[in-house]
C-alpha cells in the first residue's frame, strides 16, 4: 500500500544536540512538507519541497534544515539551534504544483520529539 | 498573511447530538479549502471545497463553504464516540501562474469529545 512512513515514532534527545526525522513516501509524489504541531497552535509549515533537489522555507524554518536528493525522501533536522524543539512532527506529501483539480495532502503519523 | 480561525477551540456533546464546527478564512487568491480530522497521529483528509464545489457530504459528515463570508462549516450528525478527534480546517492559495501550491495555513483545530 501507498502511503508515509515517518520514523522514530518516539525521539528523546538533550539539548544541543542535533536531531534527523525521517520521512519516506511510495506515492511518487513530487511534493513534500514538514508541519510541526504545538498544543494550542495548529500545525505550522517549516520547510516544503516542490521537485527533488529544490526546497523552500515554510513559517518557522530557523532552527531547522532539510535537504531532498530523493523524490522520496524528506529528511527533517532539527538543529541545536532551535529553542523550542519539542513537538509532534508531521510529514506529508502530495502532487505539488497541480494545474487542474485538486488533490489533499497525505500526512503520516509523525515522530514526537522530546528535548530535556 | 494568510489566516484561519477555528471555533469553538474544544466542545464535549453526548452520542447522539448534532455538532457545528466553524472555520473562518483570510487568504489572497482563495483556491481550496480542506477540512481533516485527527484522532492521534496522522490527519485524514475528509472534504475539499472550492468556488465549483461549495458543498460536500459524506455519511454522517458534511461542510459547506460561504465564500461570501469566508468562512465554513462541518456539521457532524447523530455523533458516535469514533468522531472524537481534533478536526482541522485549512486553505489553499492558488499559486504562480495560477497554479495550486498546496501551501496550505491551518487553524488551530477544534477538539470534539464525543461522550457515551
Amino acid at each position: 500500500d501507498g502511503g508515509i512512513t515517518q520514523s522514530p515514532k518516539y525521539l528523546f534527545r538533550k539539548e544541543g544536540q542535533n536531531v534527523t526525522l525521517s520521512c519516506e513516501q511510495n506515492l511518487n509524489h513530487d511534493a513534500m512538507y514538514w508541519y510541526r504541531q504545538d498544543p494550542g497552535q495548529g500545525l505550522r509549515l517549516i520547510y516544503y519541497s516542490q521537485i527533488v533537489n529544490d526546497f523552500q522555507k515554510g513559517d518557522i524554518a530557523e532552527g531547522y534544515s532539510v535537504s531532498r536528493e530523493k523524490k522520496e525522501s524528506f529528511p527533517l533536522t532539527v538543529t541545536s539551534a532551535q529553542k523550542n524543539p519539542t513537538a509532534f512532527y508531521l510529514c506529508a506529501s502530495g502532487q505539488g504544483l497541480i494545474a487542474f483539480g485538486h488533490s489533499p495532502l497525505h500526512f503520516g503519523n509523525g515522530t514526537r520529539l522530546t528535548v530535556t | 498573511e494568510d489566516k484561519v480561525v477555528q471555533s469553538p477551540l474544544s466542545l464535549v456533546v453526548h452520542e447522539g447530538d448534532t455538532v457545528t464546527l466553524n472555520c473562518s478564512y483570510e487568504v489572497t487568491n482563495f483556491r481550496s479549502l480542506l477540512w481533516y480530522k485527527q484522532e492521534k497521529k496522522a490527519p485524514t483528509f475528509l472534504f475539499m471545497l472550492t468556488s465549483s464545489g461549495i458543498e460536500k457530504k459524506s455519511g454522517r459528515l458534511s461542510s459547506i463553504l460561504d465564500k461570501k463570508e469566508l468562512s465554513s462549516i462541518l456539521n457532524i450528525t447523530a455523533t458516535q464516540t469514533g468522531d472524537s478527534a481534533i478536526y482541522l480546517c485549512a486553505v489553499e492559495p492558488f499559486g504562480i501562474g495560477g497554479f495550486g501550491n498546496e501551501k496550505l495555513t491551518f487553524g488551530t483545530g477544534t477538539r470534539l469529545t464525543i461522550i457515551p
